[in-house]
């Protein structure tokens, strides 16, 4: 089956500092979306990709989706402690619609 | 906040109880999914109720069952609760069910079962 693959699992950074998780599907995507899930807290999305090599910026946060529609990553620009969270990317679940296989997950801490 | 809400917010069960979580979707959604998020995991999607209709279904087994009312506010029972059911249950809340519809999540169910 379907299977969304992320790395790291996690990644421990000082504030300042860049981080990037990559995301790889399986199968190739209509979409790609990414969420982020603050510790005790839920997923809130964060943006969908839907375009082939399609790159899209949210202020210190840049995404890309691949050219195959297969992989994706998300890059953070000077991280902050307000960044901590657990991303996962997310793709349709064969069948399609905006029903969701979600990546495994990256973890990020950030030091001051 | 994005106005879906569930409820309870936590719950206790032993093993091979039956358990009933709700969720009502933000205004004006009609469609809600459901998912099943184990500690240090992602979300598995488990089912999707599309105008009162399931619209999709994961690889759960069948004693997960739902119902999404008139109102597209929606249930999740569980039946012959097992050790491996306790996790994060979510709801999420989209205004259609096409594939590039954002969806809403709720603040979830931790759902333990003993």
């Amino acid at each position: 089956g379907q299977q969304v693959m992320q790395i790291p699992q996690y990644q421990h950074v000082q504030e300042g500092e860049d981080f990037t998780t990559y995301c790889n599907s399986s199968t190739t995507l209509s979409n790609i979306q990414w969420y982020k899930q603050r510790p005790g807290g839920h997923p809130v999305f964060l943006i969908q990709l839907v375009k082939s090599g399609e790159v899209k910026k949210q202020k210190r946060l840049t995404f890309q989706f691949g050219e195959a529609k297969k992989n994706s990553s998300l890059h953070i620009t000077a991280t902050q402690t307000t960044d901590v969270g657990t991303y996962f990317c997310a793709g349709p679940v064969d069948g399609g619609g905006n029903k969701l296989t979600f990546g495994t997950g990256t973890q990020l801490k950030v030091e001051l | 906040e994005t106005g879906v809400t569930q409820s309870p917010t936590h719950l206790i069960k032993t093993r091979g109880q039956q358990v009933t979580l709700r969720c009502s979707s933000q205004s004006g959604h009609n469609t809600v999914s459901w998912y099943q998020q184990a500690l240090g995991q992602g979300p598995q999607f488990i089912f999707q109720y599309y105008r009162e209709e399931e619209n999709g279904r994961g690889n759960f087994p069948p004693r997960f069952s739902g119902l999404q009312f008139p109102n597209y506010s929606s249930e999740l029972n569980v039946n012959a609760l097992e050790l491996d059911d306790s996790a994060l249950y979510l709801c999420a809340s989209s205004l259609k069910a096409g594939a590039y519809n954002e969806q809403f999540f709720g603040p979830g169910t931790r759902l333990t079962v003993l």
